[in-house]
């Protein structure tokens, strides 16, 4: 089955630097892989998506990058602010399949002021 | 946007007793959801994969006759804890898969169980 790895586990940011997140997966036929955000003891809230026919996509100060060649991607916050903090979990799933989501193992991002 | 209605949102159970939680889609129809499970400071660990009108298919670790999946329609779907000990104690997450846009999923708020 799919193995997603992510990483770093835990990032520190002061307020308005970038904050990057890297994750590999290993099933070759994924095609979806969207970020999430959760605060503690809520829901993950989906914040940006990408599928595997485009290589990068942006909204506002968050990107995804996708390199499907190494089987990784990336997300990217802008001008980070002190309600990015948050734990941020990506994940990569087989459309076709049956949207079985795979989770990486969650970095817990926080922004400092 | 879509709803997914998760409930109940906390509970608190004895050991050896039986918890439903139910998961259901408000505004979209949903033939597969998918319960998670997620400790503390750990990632969302899927359990089962719950398909309307027949079987789920569980994870590899995940025993089949204590973690009851039933999904009879395509709005609902319930997961019975049963015979609950301690170590079940976790968040559990339903999500949704909307029928008709096989990329979305849609995530309910979570029930944290509480085994004493």
């Amino acid at each position: 089955g799919e193995n997603v790895e992510q990483h770093p586990s835990t990032l520190s940011v002061q307020e308005g630097d970038s904050a990057v997140i890297k994750c590999t997966y290993s099933d070759s036929a994924s095609n979806y892989f969207p970020w999430y955000k959760q605060e503690l003891g809520k829901r993950p809230q989906l914040i940006i998506d990408i599928r595997s026919n485009v290589g990068e996509k942006k909204d506002q100060r968050i990107a995804v990058t996708l390199n499907k060649t190494a089987k990784h991607f990336s997300l990217h916050i802008t001008e980070t602010q002190p309600e990015d903090s948050a734990v941020y979990f990506c994940a990569a799933t087989f459309t076709g399949g049956g949207n079985k989501l795979t989770f990486g193992t969650g970095t817990q991002l926080k922004v400092e002021l | 946007g879509a709803v997914v209605s998760q409930h109940p949102s906390w509970v608190i159970c004895k050991s050896g007793t039986s918890v439903k939680i139910e998961c259901r889609s408000l505004d979209f129809q949903a033939t597969t959801m998918f319960w998670y499970r997620q400790f503390p400071k750990q990632s969302l660990m899927l359990m089962a994969t719950s398909n309307e009108g027949s079987k789920a298919t569980y994870e590899q670790g995940v025993e089949k006759d204590k973690f009851l999946i039933n999904h009879a329609s395509l709005t609902l779907s319930t997961l019975t804890v049963t015979s609950a000990h301690p170590e079940d104690s976790s968040f559990y997450i339903c999500s949704a898969r909307d029928s008709l846009d096989s990329g979305s999923l849609h995530f309910g708020n979570g029930t944290r169980l509480t085994v004493t």
